[in-house]
């Protein structure tokens, strides 16, 4: 069964500075991921997604993310961080189909002025 | 309807009464998901449905907990005899023609 791995559980940084959050993923065929933002007292918004083709995808908000098929990973990134990018990140594994899609445990980010 | 809507939004029940949560997805979407989220922690599947498929059900907990989807519609999460354990928040979600989800705002499960 595939899994995903959010290392940090909570991350600080300051506003303007760049931003990276790791995901690593356990999958037997070609992975769909996903990376979610949840903020405070709101729904999970879909930030993207990479199903195929180019490994480095943009995002709504101003965030990327790259796929590394060598490293299992899937990092979203984000060159400078706004106060309103705080909130819990999710990194997300799923197949074609996403009959079995998982959620990583989520990274939640604060925004220090 | 223009997103996935979920009922009610709040739910405060006392330990041992019986629960059921209800999902709209968006019309024509024909998978369904269920996740439960619990205070810092992330999202846990519990079921899904696909069309006229059976459900999947691996994520359920326990056996107090029972899904139904009705007309390939609207979904019904039941806990029976809730436990304080099972407070969170409960996700429904429905599956785009692009693969993503979307979800709805979630219901809030508080056992006294």
């Amino acid at each position: 069964a595939q899994s995903v791995t959010q290392p940090d559980i909570h991350i600080t940084v300051s506003e303007g500075a760049s931003l990276e959050l790791r995901c690593n993923y356990s999958y037997g065929a070609t992975p769909y991921l996903f990376w979610y933002v949840q903020s405070p007292g709101q729904g999970l918004q879909l930030l993207l997604k990479y199903f195929s083709g180019d490994t480095l995808v943009q995002g709504i908000k101003g965030f990327e993310a790259e796929f590394k098929r060598s490293q299992s990973s899937f990092n979203l990134r984000k060159p400078s961080v706004h106060w309103s990018d705080a909130a819990e990140y999710f990194c997300a594994v799923g197949s074609y189909n996403n009959n079995d899609m998982r959620f990583g445990a989520g990274t939640r980010l604060t925004v220090k002025p | 309807g223009a997103g996935v809507s979920q009922s009610p939004s709040n739910k405060v029940t006392e330990k041992g009464k019986d629960v059921e949560l209800r999902c709209d997805p968006i019309s024509g979407h024909t998978a369904l998901y269920w996740y439960r989220q619990s205070l810092g922690q992330g999202l846990e599947f519990l079921i899904y449905f696909q069309g006229n498929s059976a459900p999947d059900k691996s994520g359920l907990p326990s056996d107090r907990f029972s899904a139904e989807r009705t007309g390939g519609s609207v979904s019904t999460l039941t806990i029976q005899r809730t436990q304080q354990e099972d407070s969170a928040v409960y996700l429904c979600a429905s599956r785009t023609i692009s693969g993503s989800f979307l979800f709805g705002p979630g219901t809030r499960l508080t056992v006294l």
